[in-house]
């Protein structure tokens, strides 16, 4: 029950294909935010969006590119990704952008994606 | 040395069995702490704020130790269902434009019957 959705769950996607992350929250929070996560390790920022603005792009290869299309939405567009690639998408949003207030990230329940 | 530091553990205590661990913070202009748990292959869900007089969420208390720039989590009578990662998450510089959200490592916690 989770207040940020995330779809798909589960995402197999080759190298040469397209796919897009969908992200959704209803909290009115103005910072979104995606992040990697690999096994064991904690996640990893790779962009913010800030009142529907990039604000922060953790030089991120650019196989993979956000679009914010409206203050509730997020999306995060895939295209010929790598096998390294794989890990946990998770999208998370915040009242205010890095913390600026002091409030806490909401995540999603992130994507699994695999790369063949 | 990271800015925020946990031990990885893993810690392995028995059902019922008190444990605690800490989370260190290297710069002081951190001001907003907070305690996440990370089920595998779950994300991350807010277990609790941490505040300066410290607080208290049933089984799990909360402390910060500004003076020596750390935070804990004890949690009391472990259940089985506690098995999990912690991951100690810190806001460096809130309330200005130069904030940051940091991660810890995380601490891997296995409870055993």
């Amino acid at each position: 029950d989770t207040e940020v959705t995330q779809t798909p769950k589960h995402l197999v996607m080759g190298m040469t294909n397209k796919k897009s992350l969908k992200c959704e929250q209803h909290m009115g929070h103005r910072a979104m935010y995606w992040y990697k996560q690999k096994a064991k390790k904690p996640p990893e920022l790779m962009f913010v969006y800030s009142y529907e603005k990039l604000s922060i792009n953790e030089s991120v290869p650019s196989r993979f590119s956000p679009e914010c299309p409206n203050s509730s939405l997020l999306n995060l567009h895939l295209h010929a990704l790598q096998p390294e690639d794989s890990a946990l998408y998770l999208c998370a949003s915040s009242q205010s952008p890095g913390g600026r207030d002091g409030s806490p990230l909401h995540f999603g329940n992130g994507t699994r994606l695999t790369v063949t | 040395r990271k800015e925020v530091e946990q031990d990885p553990g893993p810690f392995n205590v028995p059902e019922g069995a008190t444990v605690a661990f800490n989370c260190t913070y290297s710069n002081s202009a951190s001001q907003s702490f907070f305690w996440y748990r990370q089920d595998c292959r779950k994300e991350p869900k807010l277990l609790m704020s941490v505040y300066s007089s410290g607080n208290e969420d049933g089984r799990f208390t909360a402390q910060l130790n500004r003076a020596s720039q750390y935070i804990s989590l004890l949690i009391r009578d472990s259940k089985l269902s506690d098995s999990a990662t912690y991951l100690c998450v810190v806001i460096r510089a809130p309330y200005s434009s130069a904030s940051k959200i940091i991660f810890g490592s995380g601490t891997r916690l296995s409870i055993r019957p």
